[in-house]
């Protein structure tokens, strides 16, 4: 079957570094995206991986490693507006999106 | 221009009622979806259109019932809904093709089911 993991909730403190990982077994692979979500708003694009190794975006960077099935998020100098949830996406070999149940992000002052 | 509208934001309706959900993309995208995502919830796919045609109907109620008339327009009407399909409904489209694979999303549709 196909199966994404990710935890359900990680708290972090403002300023700080946190990193949200992702393991993934799909039918076949056509990328990995990372977004946020507020909640009641819509999803928003953070990052897309298709190839191994790390992808800067500003305080964004997400990393992926295909043959371990295996990603992750990583947000520096934290801000309170970053608390949200982060989902997990893989596109499978029909371009269809598979969905981690997300990670609920709490930052603290 | 790089966006997905949805129309309306916020419908409520009665179990009665006929409705329609809008989506416009002008990117030239060739594959559209519907989600519909409940609180706390991933987004579940609904149906795919693939250049115009109905590609995916993941068992969706006949309730629901797509409609793409251009490849820039996608529909959602609705028609004697219950309450356990309040939820935000999401339209995303994609470009389309190998390696086109980022999905841009709507700011979603709030529907509430009275």
């Amino acid at each position: 079957g196909q199966n994404i993991d990710q935890p359900t909730e990680m708290t972090a403190t403002e300023g700080a570094i946190v990193q949200i990982n992702c393991t993934y077994q799909t039918s076949g692979f056509n990328g990995l995206f990372w977004y946020q979500q507020h909640a009641g708003e819509a999803p928003t694009f953070l990052s897309y991986n298709v190839l191994d190794g790390l992808e800067e975006k500003g305080r964004f960077s997400s990393f992926l490693s295909r043959s371990k099935g295996y990603s992750y998020l990583l947000l520096k100098e934290l801000q309170m507006k970053d608390s949200a949830s982060y989902l997990c996406a893989v596109m499978d070999s029909n371009y269809q999106l598979i969905w981690g149940a997300g990670t609920k992000l709490i930052i603290k002052p | 221009d790089t966006e997905v509208t949805q129309t309306p934001k916020h419908l409520v309706m009665g179990m009665t009622n006929k409705k329609s959900l809008k989506c416009e993309q002008h990117m030239g995208h060739r594959a559209m979806y519907w989600y519909k995502q409940k609180a706390k919830k991933p987004p579940e796919l609904m149906f795919v259109y693939s250049y115009e045609k109905l590609s995916i109907n993941e068992s969706v109620p006949s309730r629901f019932s797509p409609e793409c008339p251009n490849s820039s327009l996608l529909n959602l009407h609705l028609h004697a809904l219950q309450p356990e399909d309040s939820a935000l409904y999401l339209c995303a489209s994609r470009k389309g093709g190998r390696g086109n694979g980022e999905l841009f999303f709507g700011e979603g549709s709030r529907l509430t089911v009275l």
